[in-house]
């Protein structure tokens, strides 16, 4: 069964860039969309962006300036990197497969704090 | 973006009866392929969300027959036909129609 695995820092000072990387393993990571979706604590989710296997991409309008979503076929990962965080960033980041109409294997989440 | 709006907000329950969860979207989620993207998603506590539905009334493997999901263009139901225990949480709907995918606020289904 596909499983993933975020990782990277739990606290990240205000102005700076958020980087995850997400492990893909028990399966390929091409083929299929990768994405990144967010939860505030105690809020609902947020898409951030989806990336292929093969490099397309697409945005959440909202995030769109600050987003790069990036993949590594070899490792079979993919990243992503938020910048000019602001508390409002503060979120647990979730790493998920699908992306253009939906997702089924989701990572277990990582919480990323934005504070200085 | 579309929003989609889940109701209720909290749905206590009787373990053994049923449960029903709505969700509105502001636009018709029928795509130009003529499929409805609409899933279900349940996530319990300190858990990551567990895809329950998919295109409407699609169960994910190892989802009990007790979930059904139905609806059509802009008004869905997820129908728990009886609770049990191992139910509890939020409950998500999410449109993966047009871009970018947005989330229902969620429906916490406790036992009474």
């Amino acid at each position: 069964q596909v499983q993933l695995q975020e990782s990277g820092p739990g606290l990240v000072k205000p102005s700076e860039t958020l980087s995850l990387a997400c492990t893909v393993s028990g399966g390929s990571i091409s083929s299929y969309f990768w994405s990144w979706i967010r939860q505030p604590p105690g809020k609902g989710l947020e898409w951030i962006a989806y990336i292929s296997y093969s490099g397309i991409t697409n945005y959440n309008p909202s995030l769109k300036s600050r987003v790069t979503i990036s993949v590594e076929t070899s490792k079979n990962q993919f990243s992503l990197k938020l910048s000019s965080v602001t508390a409002a960033d503060t979120a647990v980041y979730y790493c998920a497969r699908g992306g253009v109409d939906t997702v089924d294997y989701w990572g277990q989440g990582t919480l990323v704090t934005v504070s200085s | 973006d579309v929003v989609m709006t889940q109701s209720p907000l909290s749905l206590p329950v009787t373990l053994g009866q049923p449960a029903s969860i709505s969700c509105r979207s502001s636009q018709s989620l029928v795509y130009s392929d003529g499929n409805t993207y609409l899933n279900w998603f349940h996530q319990r506590p300190g858990q990551s969300p567990r895809r329950l539905i998919y295109k409407v009334s699609n169960w994910d493997s190892g989802v009990p027959d007790r979930f059904s999901g139905s609806g059509s263009g802009t008004d869905f139901t997820l129908k728990i036909s009886r609770v049990e225990a191992e139910d509890v949480g939020v409950y998500y709907c999410m449109q993966g129609t047009h871009w970018p995918p947005t989330f229902g606020g969620g429906t916490k289904v406790e036992i009474k």
